[in-house]
């Protein structure tokens, strides 16, 4: 079964530096997402993507956070200057197109663990 | 606002055992709702789907959910748990939109 890949799985980083999360989509999917979780809390949406765009946002989803589909197959999560509320689980996921895109279930990854030292 | 929750954090159950996770959600207009499992060191998996239609909707694994409307409710069943569905179980719900709004999830514990 094909599946959502992403890299690395765990990443430490400085307060303040920039960190690039990183996906490989299922090839044929057109919509991609990010969500996170914080340590015992609920899973977030972040963002979705579609046609090179970001098509719906959260809250959570500020200027500090950018997504970039930079070629054919990655999907990247860019976090200029970290904080350390963005200690988080981050998952990436994506899904077919169809006349209803909310009905199409997405597959996910296995997330990465972001530590903001 | 859009909300789902799961009301159970931690369920421990012994081997063959019946199982039911409660999932409440609350949505204006259309709304789609899935029950995904994680299992240790796993991505999220999707276990069902419902969208329209039947109300009872069987998944893999031997779960099934049945989506009763008057009580805004999805909860996900199985007639007898083994040990290998010690998972953390999440429902989750989305619109016409198509962000998912996730419960808390349910750990799931099967003693052998």
């Amino acid at each position: 079964e094909p599946e959502v890949t992403q890299t690395p799985s765990h990443q430490v980083t400085q307060m303040g530096q920039e960190v690039i999360l990183r996906c490989v989509p299922i090839s044929n999917h057109l919509y991609f997402y990010w969500y996170r979780q914080i340590l015992g809390q609920k899973v977030e949406f972040l963002v979705s993507f579609y046609n090179n765009e970001i098509s719906e946002k959260s809250e959570i989803f500020d200027d500090q956070f950018s997504v970039e589909r930079p070629d054919g197959s990655n999907f990247t999560l860019k976090i200029r200057s970290t904080k350390l509320e963005d200690s988080a689980m981050y998952f990436c996921a994506s899904s077919d197109i169809q006349s209803r895109p909310s009905n199409q279930p997405q597959h996910f990854g296995d997330g990465t663990r972001l530590s903001i030292l | 606002a859009q909300s789902v929750s799961q009301h159970n954090h931690h369920v421990i159950l012994s081997e063959a055992a019946s199982l039911e996770l409660g999932c409440n959600y609350s949505y204006g207009g259309t709304v789609n709702l899935f029950w995904y499992v994680q299992y240790p060191g796993q991505h999220l998996q999707l276990l069902l789907k419902y969208f329209s239609g039947d109300p009872l909707v069987k998944g893999i694994k031997g779960f099934e959910a049945e989506f009763i409307k008057s009580k805004f409710s999805f909860n996900l069943r199985k007639p007898s748990v083994q040990w290998s569905d010690t998972a953390e179980y999440f429902c989750a719900a989305s619109g016409s939109a198509r962000q998912l709004t996730f419960g808390s999830g349910t750990q799931l514990t099967v003693l052998p």
